[in-house]
Formats: C-alpha cells, structure tokens, sequence
C-alpha cells in the first residue's frame, strides 16, 4: 500500500551546509503540504502545493528554505546555510482535496539534526 | 488567523477510564475541525473530523468529539480507553478551502494498567 514517503528518515549535518527532504505522496493526491514539528510542538505549516505550483507559501520562516513540486508529484524541501534552529522533524502530507473532505495523510516524517 | 489551544500537554488515565482531550480554536472565519492521533514512530493520522451538519462526530476507535461553535472547542471523548490508545493527540483547523491546517501543540495520552 503506497502511503506518502518521506526519505531520509533522518539526516544530521553541519551548521551552514545544504540540505534536501523528499517527499512522495499518494498517487493521485493533487495536494501536498510541508510542516515543521519542533520538539514539545505541534505541526507548524510552512507551504502548500495545489499541482506544481505553491498556491501557499506564508510559512515559509526565510528565504534560506525553498520547496519545489516540478511535475505535481514528488516535492523537495531545500534548506540552504542550516542553522541549529533547523533542528526539527520535517512533515509531509498530501490529499486530495476535491474528494477528501480534509484529510491530510502524513508521512513518518525526516528528522533533520543541525550540529 | 486561526490557532488552536490544547491546554493539556499530558493527561494520565487508567484503563478503562473515560477521557476528554480539551480542544479550543480562535477564528474569524468559519472552520473545519480535526483530530489526529500519532502512535509512537508513526505518521499522523485522522480520527475523525467535523465538516458540517451533526455538531457530534464519530471516529475510529470508539472515539468522539463535539463541536461547540459558542464555546469555540472541539473536546474529544472516548468513554473507555485502551493501552492501546496511548499516544499524541493533536487538534487542528482549517478554513473551507483546506489551504492551510494550523494545529495545536498536542495531548499525551498516557492509559496505564
């Protein structure tokens, strides 16, 4: 059964160095949105994608995080210069909207650790 | 602008026991109300949600939840908890376009023997 995928599960790395999350919905499912989850916290929006394009980027914290969705599948989180306060676990979701009725279905998420 | 608040970070129960998990939005908006429940080393995943009509919705695992538009809360219910139930529970909001879910930062739902 194909669920939303998250890789890697985990990724420690350097303060200042460049970092890509992946993501792959569920087939089919037009819409994928990106969290943050901090410890103690609850999932913090950080972008929304309807297809290819990002219909909501307002959580977004700066301009050293970017997310593209290229072919309306598969969606990259890119964070460049990582600073410790990156330290988090990085969610992905995606529905289908239309039919859903809401549902978001998360993936297990990426552990990012910025030593 | 939405937000969630669950006032209670941690609540023990025994087994058995009812539990009620408090949830409270601010909106200026209408909204569709959520919970998720995530087990440990799992994704999220929903256990019910009000969109329209009954103000009381069903989930899974016998759970319940009430959506009170005057006291602005979404408190979810279960009248006999399990071990097995023993997880994070997580309130959220969404307007009617589904663009954006803001949630609160989580109950621990601890059921001891």
């Amino acid at each position: 059964g194909a669920g939303v995928s998250q890789t890697p599960s985990n990724k420690v790395t350097e303060k200042g160095k460049y970092v890509e999350l992946r993501c792959d919905p569920i087939s089919g499912h037009t819409a994928l949105y990106w969290y943050r989850q901090s410890l103690g916290q609850g999932p913090e929006f950080l972008i929304y994608f309807q297809g290819t394009g990002a219909a909501d980027d307002s959580g977004l914290p700066n301009d050293r995080f970017f997310a593209v969705r290229p072919e309306g599948s598969v969606s990259t989180l890119k964070i460049q210069r990582t600073e410790r306060g990156d330290s988090a676990v990085y969610l992905c979701a995606s529905s289908q909207p239309r039919t859903g009725g809401g549902e978001l279905f998360f993936g297990e998420g990426s552990r990012l650790t910025v030593l | 602008a939405q937000s969630v608040t669950q006032l209670d970070s941690q609540v023990p129960v025994f087994e058995e026991a009812p539990v009620e998990l408090r949830c409270n939005y601010s909106s200026s908006v209408s909204v569709y109300l959520f919970w998720y429940v995530q087990y440990p080393n799992q994704g999220l995943q929903l256990l019910l949600k009000y969109l329209s009509g009954s103000t009381l919705v069903k989930g899974i695992n016998g759970f319940e939840a009430e959506f009170n538009k005057s006291q602005t809360s979404f408190h979810l219910r279960k009248p006999s908890v399990h071990i097995s139930d023993t997880a994070e529970y997580f309130c959220a909001v969404s307007g009617n376009n589904f663009n954006k879910f803001y949630f609160g930062s989580g109950t621990k739902l601890n059921v001891k023997p």
